[in-house]
């Protein structure tokens, strides 16, 4: 069973634009990451957002967290072609740093 | 080189042959882990290693088999490959409790 559902599935902007991803889970968590993966790639940690905490910024990365909707979203500003890659929001539940990933979004950024 | 590593990278095998995938890290991480990934899914973890001879079962553990006898070492054995167990397989470390995880490459592997 996946504890995140990602939203949308796929997304398709222009550069320079603005893409927002959003993420639902269904347990109380200890904290929620964000995963970038290139296509055939591996997984790379992007940013990640404590329990305790509200928002947070990476440079042109800004995730926020609200636990009372059990819901985190991603947003990347003023993206570029080398943005294209699926994200994915991975939720560690506690003990033992095991995450449960969500489906991800595929985000494609048009030159 | 530093870092984590997967081998072989590509793999096509029999069905009911066993196969091992190997991971390797250098930083010492006390934790590891083998996620699968399948087309349309997001990872899904298979088995998980708080330390050194300290394994456990993620969500789907069944048709695999781990070991850990060294910190930097984490071979995932698929003891009788099934078609279902194509897939993409990534193993990851991580330090500390409540950090992020390092991925490696990935093996893509192929059950015929």
């Amino acid at each position: 069973s996946q504890q995140g559902e990602e939203d949308p599935q796929a997304l398709s902007i222009q550069e320079g634009e603005n893409a927002t991803m959003n993420c639902s889970y269904k347990t109380s968590i200890n904290n929620l990451q964000w995963y970038r993966q290139n296509s055939g790639r591996g997984l790379v940690h992007l940013i990640l957002i404590r329990s305790n905490e509200r928002e947070k910024h990476s440079g042109r990365l800004r995730v926020t967290l609200d636990t009372s909707k059990k819901s985190s979203s991603l947003l990347i500003t003023a993206s570029r072609a080398a943005d294209t890659a699926s994200y994915f929001c991975a939720t560690d539940a506690g003990g033992y740093n095991k995450l449960i990933f969500g489906a991800g979004t595929r985000l494609a950024v048009h030159p | 080189d530093a870092g984590i590593t997967q081998s072989p990278r590509y793999k096509i095998t029999e069905t009911g042959r066993q196969v091992t995938l190997m991971c390797h890290q250098t930083w010492s991480h006390s934790y590891m882990f083998w996620y699968r990934q399948d087309l349309g899914h997001g990872l899904r973890l298979i088995y998980y290693s708080a330390a050194a001879d300290i394994t456990d079962k993620g969500e789907v553990p069944d048709g695999y088999v781990v070991s850990r006898s060294k910190t930097e070492n984490f071979p995932l054995t698929l003891e009788s490959a099934t078609r279902s167990q194509t897939s993409v397989y990534f193993c990851a470390s991580s330090g500390t409790v409540g950090f992020e995880q390092y991925f490696g490459p990935g093996t893509r592997l192929t059950v015929t």
